[in-house]
Parts: C-alpha cells; sequence; structure tokens
C-alpha cells in the first residue's frame, strides 16, 4: 500500500531555532499534502493544505511565516517551524493524497517536536 | 457549529464483543467523503473505512462496518469481534469541497478492550 515517511521522527531543539519536518511520498505522486498538528488527548487540527508548485493555504489562526511549507515535488512536502518557542512543541502529522485515489488519505507517523 | 461531533470521548468494550463508535457531521455539500481512522499510542494514524456521500451501500473492511444513515447525517463506526488490539483513539473525518481537500476531524473516541 501507499506509504508516506516523515522526518525526523522526534526532534528536540532550543527555544529561537528553526526545524525543518520532512513528509514523502514513497510509492506515488502526491498532489497535495496536508499538515496537522495533535496537542496530547486532542484532536488532528488542520494546519495548512499544499498544493505540487503552489502556495500552501493556510487555516485560519495559523501563521504562515512561522509555519512555512513548500511542496517542491510531487512526493516531497516540508514544514519549517520557525523561530521555535515551547509552546510549538507538539506532534506534527502530514498526509498525502495520492493523485490516482483521491478517497484516501495516506498519513506519515508523525514528528513530535519539543522546544526547550 | 462542529463539522464533526463524536459524543463519546471514551468507551470500553468486552473481548469479543461489537462495539459501535457514533459520529455525526454536518455538510451542505453533496459529494463528501467519510472515514474513520485509528490512532493507537504510537501515533500512526491508520486508515480503516471508508464512505463516500453517493454509495449505496454500508462500507465493510473486514471486522470494520460503517453504519451510514444518510438522512441522519450519521456515519458510526461498527466493530465485530473486540480484540486487545483495537485499544485506541478513533477519529471520525469528513472531506468535502472541490478536490476533497476541505478536511475535518471530530474529537475522537478512546476505545479500551477489556480481556
Amino acid at each position: 500500500g501507499a506509504v508516506v515517511s516523515q522526518h525526523p521522527s522526534r526532534v528536540i531543539c532550543k527555544s529561537g531555532t528553526s526545524v525543518k519536518i520532512e513528509c514523502r511520498s514513497l510509492d506515488f505522486q502526491a498532489t497535495t499534502m496536508f499538515w496537522y498538528r495533535q496537542f496530547p488527548k486532542q484532536s488532528l487540527m488542520l494546519m495548512a493544505t499544499s498544493n505540487e508548485g503552489s502556495k500552501a493555504t493556510y487555516e485560519q489562526g495559523v501563521e504562515k511565516d512561522k509555519f512555512l511549507i513548500n511542496h517542491a515535488s510531487l512526493t516531497l512536502s516540508t514544514l519549517t517551524v520557525t523561530s521555535a518557542h515551547p509552546e510549538d512543541s507538539s506532534f506534527y502529522i502530514c498526509s498525502a493524497l495520492s493523485r490516482d485515489r483521491v478517497d484516501t488519505q495516506y498519513f506519515g507517523p508523525g514528528t513530535r517536536l519539543t522546544v526547550l | 457549529a462542529q463539522k464533526i461531533t463524536q459524543t463519546q470521548p471514551g468507551m470500553f468494550v468486552q473481548e469479543k464483543e461489537a462495539v459501535t463508535l457514533d459520529c455525526t457531521y454536518d455538510t451542505s455539500d453533496p459529494s463528501y467523503g467519510l472515514f474513520w481512522y485509528k490512532q493507537p499510542s504510537s501515533g500512526e494514524m491508520i486508515f480503516l473505512i471508508y464512505q463516500g456521500s453517493y454509495d449505496q451501500q454500508n462500507a465493510t473492511e473486514g471486522r470494520y462496518s460503517l453504519n451510514f444513515q444518510k438522512a441522519r447525517k450519521s456515519a458510526n463506526l461498527v466493530i465485530s469481534a473486540s480484540q486487545l488490539g483495537d485499544s485506541a483513539m478513533y477519529f471520525c473525518a469528513m472531506r468535502e469541497g472541490p478536490g476533497y481537500q476541505k478536511v475535518t476531524f471530530g474529537t475522537g473516541t478512546k476505545l479500551q478492550v477489556i480481556p
């Protein structure tokens, strides 16, 4: 089946640094990728939707200058948390829509970010 | 207004019994998709089952079935013959809009299977 990978799976960084999270579709072309944030014991909150080759669409309340999304190719999207602060600590999950099967959303395993 | 409502924050079920997890949704779009995902403690979201708004029959995938009642806007997940490994968070989700790009998740139900 379709596989989505995320790297890194865990990252700990100091406040003020930037962190890049990669999301790759390994065996399919992802026309659309989604980035979610999940706080402990809560649901997934959609942060942004990115289509290959175009600017990401951010959900209301999500700072686009803080969470930079780049969907440079049909298999790679990156989320950069700039000048991270402790309140940015969270579980970040990406998912991808296959060009061939838009009824199914494939999720990555998630990245746990801890900002000290 | 909530787009996806899961009214059961937590559920218990005896091993080998069946359990129903509730989900109601709200949309004015005639074309939409409903999904259920399982999230174990590892965090990974595992796709379980999909129901399209135009599908005439209820979706089934192994021990999972979706009780789709369109008029009532409900899409309950039924897990038959519960196993200990079914203990996890379960999320109902809806995709709607052009290209199915608008995605909304419910707040989840924590299911615990008791031996």
